[in-house]
């Protein structure tokens, strides 16, 4: 499967402030998403990172606070903008080479965010 | 939709015992399953997958049990060890699109 490089590995940031956080991956991809997992819960989809248009986003979730980016098929981007402490949480980004009705997503090791 | 849990489920399991993990799911139409097992500061990572035209399949120490008519899920791991200990998560296909719902996850703990 697809080796994921998330940076930065962890974060504190002060509120008020944004952080950009970056997918790596080392093989073309179909399709890359956005999570967050917030304390001791699931994995909520934050949004489908599409190549060469805007993301899709799940409900509950905005662009002027999560903007996304993907320019490749290996590369993707979230920021997360105007911190505040409830954006607090792990962001994990995961790809698939196919579909996920059909094909398992890989995960990168998350960006742990805490925000003061 | 979204899977939030505030209190993760908890299995606690003697080292050498066999663990079983559920998982309800409420689609009756998603055809595709995955097991992810996700270790402390790490990502989610796939164990196993399941499609709806299969009943069980095993893996090397799991398998993963289909059951459509009450549509529940389970994941049975075989001679737990203490590199078990984990939260896992079942997911499914969802919202009519490329997306993925996943439950809410249960803790093992292994004890030595």
């Amino acid at each position: 499967s697809a080796v994921i490089s998330q940076k930065p590995s962890r974060d504190i940031c002060q509120r008020g402030t944004s952080l950009t956080i970056q997918c790596q991956v080392d093989s073309q991809v179909t399709m890359m998403f956005w999570y967050r997992q917030q304390p001791g819960q699931s994995l909520t989809l934050i949004a489908t990172a599409n190549q060469g248009s805007e993301a899709t986003y799940e409900s509950g979730f905005v662009i002027d606070k999560f903007p996304i980016s993907r320019p490749n098929l290996t590369f993707s981007t979230l920021t997360v903008s105007n911190m505040s402490p409830e954006d607090s949480s792990i962001y994990l980004c995961s790809v698939s080479s196919g579909t996920v009705s059909n094909q398992p997503q890989h995960f990168g090791d998350g960006t742990r965010l805490s925000i003061l | 939709g979204e899977s939030v849990g505030l209190h993760l489920p908890t299995l606690s399991v003697q080292e050498g015992d066999n663990s079983i993990i559920n998982c309800a799911y409420s689609n009756s139409a998603s055809d595709y399953f995955i097991w992810y097992k996700q270790e402390s500061g790490k990502g989610p990572q796939f164990i196993i997958d399941i499609r709806s035209n299969m009943d069980k399949r095993q893996g090397q120490r799991v398998t993963v049990l289909l059951n459509k008519t009450v549509k529940h899920l389970s994941l049975q791991i075989a001679a737990t060890q203490p590199g078990d200990s984990a939260v896992y998560f079942c997911a499914e296909p969802s919202g009519g699109y490329q997306k993925v719902t996943f439950g809410i996850g249960t803790k093992l703990q292994v004890i030595p």
